[in-house]
Parts: C-alpha cells; structure tokens; sequence
C-alpha cells in the first residue's frame, strides 16, 4: 500500500523566514496530494492540494511543488507568521480503485517565534 | 455554511464495551470516510462510504464497522474496545471520488478506560 513519509518532525523559524516541509510517496498511482494543517485539539484544515497534472501551485504565502518522477511533494510557507504555528499533515491517494483513501504523513510540528 | 458535523464531542468507556459514533457530511456531498488519529501521529484511514457502499476499508480489525444511510450521514462502529482504540475519531466529507477533496468534521475524543 502506499507509504507517505514526511520531513522535518519539526521546525522552528523566526517570523518572517519561509517553511518548507517535505513529502515522499510510495504509489506511483497516486494522483492527488493536499496538506492540512491542524491547530491544537481541532480538525484537520485543507490548506492547499496539488493534482499530478500540476507542477506547482500557490495560494497568497502558501505554495507546494510536486515532482511525479521523483515522487515528492513539497509545502513552501513564505513570511511566516506566529499564527502558521501548527502541525502540518501532507496526505496522497490511494491509486487504483482505492476510493477515498488518504495516506498521511506523521506530521510537522512548525513553531514560529515572534 | 454547514460544514461535516459529528457527535458526541466526547466519549468515555471502559474496556469491552461497544461505541457508535455519528457523522453528518456537508451538504450535496455523497461520501463519507473515517479516520482514526491517535496522539502525535496523522489519521489513519478506516472506511469510505459511497452511495451507501463501502468502497474502501483500512487496516483495522472486525471489531470495527461503519454504515452509510439514504441521507448520506454515517455511523462507525466499534465493538469490545480496547485501551489502544482511545483516539480522535474523525470523518471526512467529499462529493465523490478519489481524487476529490476531503473537509474534516470536528472528531469525536474516545478515551477507553
């Protein structure tokens, strides 16, 4: 089945510095990648998704690549706020007739200090 | 603008005993599918529901079991619960396949005593 890994497990920025947080998939079928971001004890927030048609995508400071060859996918934070700090979550499909079934990373714990 | 809604917010049980938990999708959306997320880790896929048909199941045992009724709520199931089932269950709401985007619901907290 399709494995996600993510990196860092955290990351610590000044305010204002850019996050970047990294993604590998396993299943070459996978064809959808969003992130999420989820504040302490809520739910898991779409923040921006990628389809395997688009190389990049951008969303005012929020950004993420995709590279299919690879197999990776990545979520670019520019002028980080205190209020970014959260953990982030990238997740992939499941290919083939594997309906509805998103594998997600362990998760990124960003801190950004005032 | 109603978002996918889920009830209890919270739930207590002891070992061996059995828990239902319910979710409603966003409106026009027809599929629904559960999470499980424990503490410090990402949610891990149970089921999804379409139409009413299971379409995809997780890595999870028998003792879990979910459903899917005409109005597109659903219910998960879990029977004999054990310490290790006590997480943040959460429901995913999407118009239809695969590929489409997935809101989250609120999640209901189980502790399992």
């Amino acid at each position: 089945g399709e494995n996600v890994e993510q990196h860092p497990s955290t990351l610590s920025v000044q305010e204002g510095d850019s996050a970047v947080i990294k993604c590998t998939y396993s299943d070459s079928a996978s064809n959808y990648f969003p992130w999420y971001k989820q504040e302490l004890g809520k739910r898991p927030q779409l923040i921006i998704d990628i389809r395997s048609n688009v190389g990049e995508k951008k969303d005012q400071r929020i950004a993420v690549t995709l590279n299919k060859t690879a197999k990776h996918f990545s979520l670019h934070i520019t002028e980080t706020q205190p209020e970014d700090s959260a953990v982030y979550f990238c997740a992939a499909n499941a290919g083939g007739t594997s309906y509805g079934k998103l594998t997600f990373g362990q998760g990124t714990i960003l801190t950004v200090h005032p | 603008d109603a978002g996918v809604t889920q009830s209890p917010t919270h739930l207590i049980k002891t070992r061996g005993q059995h828990v239902t938990l319910r979710c409603s999708p966003i409106s026009g959306h027809k599929s629904v599918s559960w999470y499980q997320q424990v503490l410090g880790q990402g949610p891990q896929f149970i089921f999804q529901y379409y139409e009413k048909e299971e379409r995809g199941r997780g890595n999870f045992p028998d003792r879990f079991s979910a459903r899917q009724f005409p109005n597109y709520s659903s219910e998960l199931n879990v029977n004999a619960l054990l310490l290790g089932d006590s997480a943040l269950y959460l429901c995913a709401s999407s118009l239809e396949s695969a590929a489409d985007t997935q809101y989250f619901g609120p999640g209901t907290r189980l502790t399992v005593l």
